[in-house]
C-alpha cells in the first residue's frame, strides 16, 4: 500500500499524559499537513511542512503541541500534558511539490481519546 | 483570516432525489477542491476547480465554481445509498501552505 500511513489508529490516554502520532506520507510527496477533526466539523489546519521545514503553524496550536519532520520523510505530532479538549481525530495529508494546485491525500487518521 | 462556509449542515433525502451543497468563501479563491468523507473514513479528493465559472461533471455529480471565485456548489442527481457521507469544500490560502475546509454537509440517503 503506497498511501499515507498513520499510527496508532487509536489512542486512549489519561489527562496529563503525553502522546505521539506518526505519519508516513506518500514517498514522493514533499509537502505534509496535519489537521485535527472533531465530530461534525471539517478538518482544522494545524501545521504544514515542506520537506523538513515547518513553514506554517496554526495559532490554535498551543505550546503543548509540537510537530517534526526530521528528514523530510515521516512526521510526528506530539501532544504534551493532554487535556480532554484534545480528544479528536488527527489527520495527516500529503501532496507532491512543484505545483500550487493538486489534491491532498489523507491518511486514515489517529483517533485520540483523553479520559 | 479566510473562512469557508457550507450549507446546509445536514441533508436527508430519499434515494433518487437530488442533492446540492453550497460553499462560500470570505475571500477570492485561486481554486477550490471538494472531498467526500464516508462515515468512519477519511476525506477523499473528488475534484478541483480552477477557472472562474468552471463546471465539471463526474457521472451524477456536477461541480460549479462561481464567476467571482468566491462560491462553489456540488449537485448530485438521483442520489444513491452509496452517496452517503459528508461533503467538504476546501480552499487554499494564497501561498498554498494551508487549505481551509468548510464544516461540511452530511448527506443521508434513505433507500
Amino acid at each position: 500500500d503506497t498511501g499515507v500511513s498513520q499510527n496508532p489508529r487509536h489512542k486512549i490516554t489519561k489527562r496529563g499524559q503525553n502522546v505521539t502520532f506518526r505519519c508516513d506520507p506518500i514517498s514522493e510527496h514533499n509537502r505534509l499537513y496535519w489537521y485535527r477533526q472533531t465530530l461534525g466539523q471539517g478538518p482544522e489546519f494545524l501545521t504544514y511542512f515542506q520537506n523538513e521545514a515547518q513553514l506554517e503553524k496554526s495559532r490554535l496550536l498551543s505550546d503543548r503541541f509540537s510537530a517534526e519532520r526530521p528528514k523530510g520523510s515521516f512526521s510526528t505530532l506530539e501532544i504534551q500534558r493532554t487535556e480532554q479538549g484534545d480528544s479528536a481525530m488527527y489527520l495527516c495529508a500529503s501532496r507532491p511539490g512543484g505545483s500550487n494546485t493538486g489534491e491532498l491525500f489523507f491518511g486514515e487518521g489517529s483517533r485520540l481519546t483523553v479520559l | 483570516g479566510q473562512q469557508v462556509m457550507q450549507i446546509p449542515q445536514y441533508q436527508h433525502v430519499q434515494e433518487g432525489e437530488d442533492f446540492t451543497t453550497y460553499c462560500n468563501s470570505s475571500t477570492t479563491l485561486s481554486n477550490i477542491q471538494w472531498y467526500k468523507q464516508r462515515p468512519g473514513g477519511h476525506p477523499v479528493f473528488l475534484i478541483q476547480l480552477v477557472k472562474s465559472g468552471e463546471v465539471k461533471k463526474q457521472k451524477r455529480l456536477t461541480f460549479q465554481f462561481g464567476e467571482a471565485k468566491k462560491n462553489s456548489s456540488l449537485h448530485i442527481t438521483a442520489t444513491q445509498t452509496t452517496d452517503v457521507g459528508t461533503y467538504f469544500c476546501a480552499g487554499p490560502e494564497y501561498n498554498f501552505n494551508k487549505f481551509y475546509f468548510g464544516s461540511g454537509t452530511k448527506l443521508n440517503v434513505k433507500p
